[in-house]
């Protein structure tokens, strides 16, 4: 029962431009939505996040969008860097406890 | 500030026997999670602990994996009688009070031959 997903697995950019990942979800009772980089062979950092009573929430380059009516929400990182080559899961919350549900997750490579 | 510390960070076992994980919570932490990477997928909950109390082991299976979190000492992810099935990453996360600020740590590789 996948509650998130993330429907690309993969997602190559150019240096520069804008990375854009998208993540869908099924329970309209999460509330609250995160976004994880990860490395190889590291654990999940935490990138941004955002409550279900915003629209968007800017950090930087990173800018998370949620529409609530489609159960969607996307990951833009403007410009994209080469550091930015990674895995990016999409998480959400619905309940006190902060059990997170994670989709599975999209591999970004940024060329130069 | 020391982040989440999990050990061993790989862990290689043979089939039919107990795999420990150990995870120390960043300080000032006392709510702690752990999750499992299987290849290709993303991570699943499996358990979340505060000090001596299991409050939601929901996704954890029902059989051979246990945790605790006691009072003193890290945390402990317990697979009993392992089988292939069991290989992949896992990871622990603790967070403070607010629940949804979660930090994770390295991760154990398990390989179960």
């Amino acid at each position: 029962d996948q509650q998130v997903k993330q429907n690309s697995p993969s997602l190559s950019v150019q240096e520069g431009r804008i990375s854009i990942l998208n993540c869908d979800y099924t329970n309209s009772m999460f509330d609250y939505f995160l976004w994880y980089k990860k490395y190889p062979a590291e654990g999940p950092t935490f990138l941004i996040s955002i409550s279900s009573i915003k629209d968007k929430n800017e950090d930087g380059r990173f800018t998370v969008f949620l529409n609530k009516s489609a159960k969607h929400l996307s990951l833009h990182i403007v410009p994209s860097q080469p550091g930015d080559s990674a895995v990016y899961f999409c998480a959400a919350i619905f309940d006190s406890w902060g059990k997170l549900q994670f989709g599975a997750g999209t591999q970004v490579v940024v060329t130069p | 500030n020391a982040g989440v510390m999990q050990n061993p960070r790989h862990l290689v076992r043979r089939r039919g026997q107990e795999a420990r994980l150990r995870c120390s919570p960043m300080k000032g932490h006392s709510h702690v999670y752990w999750y499992r990477q299987l290849p290709e997928e993303g991570l699943k909950f499996m358990v979340y602990l505060q000090k001596e109390n299991i409050i939601d082991e929901s996704g954890m299976p029902k059989e051979r994996f246990s945790a605790e979190f006691p009072k003193e000492g890290p945390s402990i992810l317990r697979i009993q009688q392992v089988v292939r099935g069991d290989s992949a990453a896992y990871f622990c996360a603790s967070s403070g009070e607010r629940t949804d600020e979660q930090y994770f740590g390295p991760g154990t590789r398990l390989t179960v031959t």
